[in-house]
C-alpha cells in the first residue's frame, strides 16, 4: 500500500531564505507526483505536476523536483514570501487500480516578516 | 483557468437528514473525485468518477453514495447524515490521469 510522509509537519523561517519541502513515498509505481497548496478553511490549490519520467518543473519560484527510484520528492521554494504561509501538500498519483492520488499530511509553513 | 464550483461552503445538518453535496466543473473533465479532510487523518478518497455513470468507491465509501448524470456534475449524497461525518468535504476533477488534479473551495460540513 502507497504511503506518503511530509517531514516536517511545520517549518517558519524569515521572509527572504531559500527553503526545501521534503516529501517521499513508499511504492515508485506511480504516474505523476503534484504538489498542492491550501490556505486556512479552503480546498488545494494546484502548484506543480511531475510525470514519472520527468526529473523536476518550474514555475516562478518554485522548483519540484522528483527521484522516483528513491521515493523522493522536494518542493524548492527561492526568496519566501509572507504570502508562501499556507500548507502544502504532495500526493502521487498510483499506477495500479483506481490511479487515484495518495496525499503526505502536508507541511505546514510560516514565513515571518 | 479550471473551475470547480461546490454549492455550498458551510452547511449544518441534523442527524438522520439525507444531505445532499454538489459539485460543478466547467471544463468537461473526465475525472471527478470527492475527498473529505480531517484533522490528523488527512485527506481520504470517498468515491470517484472515470465518466458519466461511472462510479468507483474510494478508501472510506461507508454511508455514503454518489451521483453522476452529466458530466460536469457530480453529487455527493449522506444517505443519514451522522456526528461522525462532520468534516470538511473537497471535490476535485481532471481530464484525465496525466492532468493536474483540480480543487473546489470545499464545503465544511457539522451534523449536530
Amino acid at each position: 500500500k502507497q504511503e506518503v510522509t511530509q517531514i516536517p509537519a511545520a517549518l517558519s523561517v524569515p521572509e527572504g531564505e531559500n527553503l526545501v519541502l521534503n516529501c517521499s513515498f513508499t511504492d515508485s509505481a506511480i504516474y505523476n507526483l503534484q504538489w498542492f497548496r491550501q490556505d486556512p478553511g479552503k480546498g488545494l490549490t494546484s502548484l506543480l505536476l511531475i510525470q514519472s519520467s520527468q526529473r523536476e518543473q518550474t514555475s516562478g519560484r518554485l522548483n519540484a523536483s522528483l527521484d522516483k527510484s528513491s521515493g523522493r520528492s522536494t518542493l524548492y521554494i527561492a526568496a519566501s514570501q509572507p504570502g508562501d504561509s499556507a500548507t502544502y501538500l504532495c500526493a502521487v498519483c498510483i499506477i495500479q487500480g483506481a490511479q487515484k492520488l495518495v496525499f503526505g499530511q502536508g507541511t505546514r509553513l510560516t514565513i515571518n516578516p | 483557468d479550471v473551475k470547480v464550483t461546490q454549492s455550498s461552503r458551510y452547511l449544518v445538518k441534523r442527524t438522520g437528514e439525507k444531505v445532499f453535496l454538489e459539485c460543478v466543473q466547467d471544463m468537461d473533465h473526465e475525472n471527478m473525485f470527492w475527498y473529505r479532510q480531517d484533522p490528523g487523518l488527512g485527506l481520504r478518497l470517498i468515491y470517484f468518477s472515470y465518466d458519466v455513470k461511472m462510479k468507483e468507491k474510494g478508501d472510506i465509501p461507508e454511508g455514503y453514495s454518489v451521483s453522476r448524470e452529466k458530466k460536469e456534475r457530480f453529487s455527493l449524497i449522506l444517505e443519514s447524515a451522522s456526528t461522525n461525518q462532520t468534516s470538511m468535504y473537497l471535490c476535485a476533477s481532471r481530464p484525465g490521469v496525466e492532468s493536474p488534479l483540480h480543487f473546489g473551495n470545499g464545503t465544511r460540513l457539522t451534523v449536530t
